[in-house]
C-alpha cells in the first residue's frame, strides 16, 4: 500500500525558518518530489530526490532519508509569498506515477 | 512556451449527465498523467498514458469513468453518470523526463 503523511497546517514568521516533514510508506519508489501550490492554482514543481542527503536549490532545500522513509523541505528566508501548501509526493518505479501526501498548508505572517 | 492546458476552468453539471473534460499537454512531452484533487485531500492518480502504449487506468476509480488520448497528444477525460461524489479538481500532467508539469485544473461541480 501507499501512505504518505506530513502536517495538515504549519504557521511561520516572515524572515524565519521552516522544515516540513513527510515521512512515506510506499510499494515501490522512484523518488521523492516537492510541490508548491498557491490557492486555485497547479502545483509547481519545488525539488526531487532520489538519492539520500540534502539538495539545495536557493532559499529552499530537500532532504532524503531512504532508510527511513522520510523527508523534509526546508524554506529560509521566508516571504509572505510563500504561503501556499507544500505537497510531498513519491513517484512510482514503472511508469512514474506520483502519489501525494494530504498536503502541508503553511501560513507565513508578518 | 506553452505550458499544459485544460478546459474548461470550471464545469458544473447535473447529476447523472455525462462529462468530458480536455487536457492540452506541452508539446513533445510523451507521457500525460491525469489527477483529482478532492476538497481537502490529496490529488490521486487516475490514468497514465506513455507515447503508444496501453494506458495505466490503475487509478480510475470507478467504470464511469474513461480517458484517451488521440495522435499522441491531447487527452479528454470522460466521466459518464456523473455523481456529487465527482466533485473535485481534476489535473493534468505532462512530462518527457521525471518533472511533470501541471495544467491549471479543471474545477467539476455535480449539483
Amino acid at each position: 500500500g501507499q501512505n504518505i503523511d506530513q502536517p495538515t497546517e504549519m504557521t511561520a514568521t516572515e524572515g524565519a525558518i521552516v522544515q516540513i516533514n513527510c515521512t512515506y510508506q510506499t510499494s515501490g519508489f522512484n523518488g521523492l518530489f516537492w510541490y508548491q501550490q498557491h490557492a486555485g492554482e497547479a502545483p509547481t514543481f519545488l525539488s526531487y530526490n532520489v538519492l539520500d542527503g540534502l539538495e539545495e536549490k536557493g532559499r529552499f532545500s530537500s532532504f532524503l532519508s531512504r532508510s527511513k522513509g522520510y523527508s523534509y523541505l526546508l524554506l529560509k528566508e521566508l516571504q509572505m509569498k510563500d504561503s501556499a501548501s507544500y505537497l510531498c509526493a513519491v513517484s512510482a518505479p514503472t511508469g512514474n506515477m506520483l502519489t501525494f501526501g494530504g498536503g502541508t498548508r503553511l501560513m507565513v505572517k508578518p | 512556451g506553452a505550458g499544459v492546458s485544460q478546459s474548461p476552468s470550471n464545469k458544473v453539471t447535473e447529476k447523472g449527465k455525462d462529462v468530458e473534460l480536455r487536457c492540452d499537454p506541452i508539446s513533445g512531452h510523451t507521457a500525460l498523467y491525469w489527477y483529482r484533487q478532492s476538497l481537502g485531500q490529496g490529488l490521486e492518480f487516475l490514468i497514465y498514458f506513455q507515447g503508444n502504449s496501453a494506458p495505466d487506468k490503475s487509478g480510475l476509480p470507478s467504470d464511469r469513468f474513461s480517458a484517451e488520448r488521440t495522435g499522441g497528444s491531447v487527452s479528454t477525460l470522460t466521466i459518464q453518470r456523473t455523481q456529487q461524489e465527482d466533485s473535485a479538481v481534476y489535473l493534468c500532467a505532462s512530462t518527457v523526463g521525471w518533472e511533470q508539469y501541471f495544467g491549471p485544473g479543471t474545477r467539476l461541480t455535480v449539483t
